[in-house]
């Protein structure tokens, strides 16, 4: 039982190219969220699913998409990275009961 | 929408010291209550949570009373170790099991 996993760990990317940071759980969970975390500000809602099929915004979402492949998959894609979407990006899963499940994180830097 | 304000930090305590730090939430309904803590490196993990008014929540040492006459969470703890050290995130649970994060506090415990 790994909870939740994220890819990758770490990347760099140079300002306008795209990338998917991948996120799974293994909890039968059925919401799951992407977050960003910067420095002195919490952590902020990109998007989330709360079921498989559906996906909603959360605070944040611009320059992001999302897609929910099935109950266990949730990716977050930027499509033309910028410098100001240089943070830590934490995937999490919820279940029943409320408790949200964090994956260990993908830090990226946009040059 | 809804809100939650942490004290500012960083707190910086010598081990066996009392420990506490404030958070107070706007939120309409009758949200739950979460700690979050992040060790470096890591992503997040639950502490402690509360469902409902006058509930407390407890673990490892650290406890929280939901104050909804004063809309407030404070984390406690009576005798901080140096393994405590650490970010702690206090949290508002709204629907589909969203969280609304406080900025985070940084604990930093000395021997």
């Amino acid at each position: 039982n790994a909870g939740v996993t994220q890819t990758p760990k770490f990347q760099v990317l140079k300002t306008g190219q795209s990338m998917t940071l991948q996120c799974a759980q293994d909890m039968n969970h059925n919401s799951m969220y992407w977050y960003r975390q910067d420095p002195g500000m919490g952590l902020r809602l990109i998007y989330y699913s709360a079921s498989e099929g559906t996906t909603d915004k959360g605070e944040v979402p611009n320059g992001y998409n999302v897609s929910r492949l099935n109950k266990r998959e949730f990716s977050l894609r930027l499509e033309s990275a910028a410098p100001s979407q240089t943070s830590v990006y934490f995937c999490a899963s919820t279940g029943v009961g409320e408790t949200q499940y964090f994956g260990p994180g993908t830090r990226l830097l946009v040059l | 929408g809804d809100s939650v304000t942490q004290m500012e930090g960083p707190v910086t305590l010598s081990e066996e010291a009392f420990l506490t730090i404030n958070c107070t939430y706007t939120a309409t309904g009758y949200p739950s209550l979460f700690w979050y803590v992040q060790y470096p490196g890591e992503g997040l993990q639950l502490l402690l949570k509360a469902t409902k008014a006058d509930d407390k929540g407890s673990n490892k040492g650290f406890e929280a009373t939901y104050r909804k006459e004063t809309t407030s969470f404070h984390l406690e703890k009576g005798s901080v170790q140096v393994s405590d050290s650490a970010v702690y995130f206090c949290a508002c649970g709204t629907s589909y099991g969203k969280l609304t994060f406080g900025q985070g506090t940084i604990l930093t415990v000395h021997p």
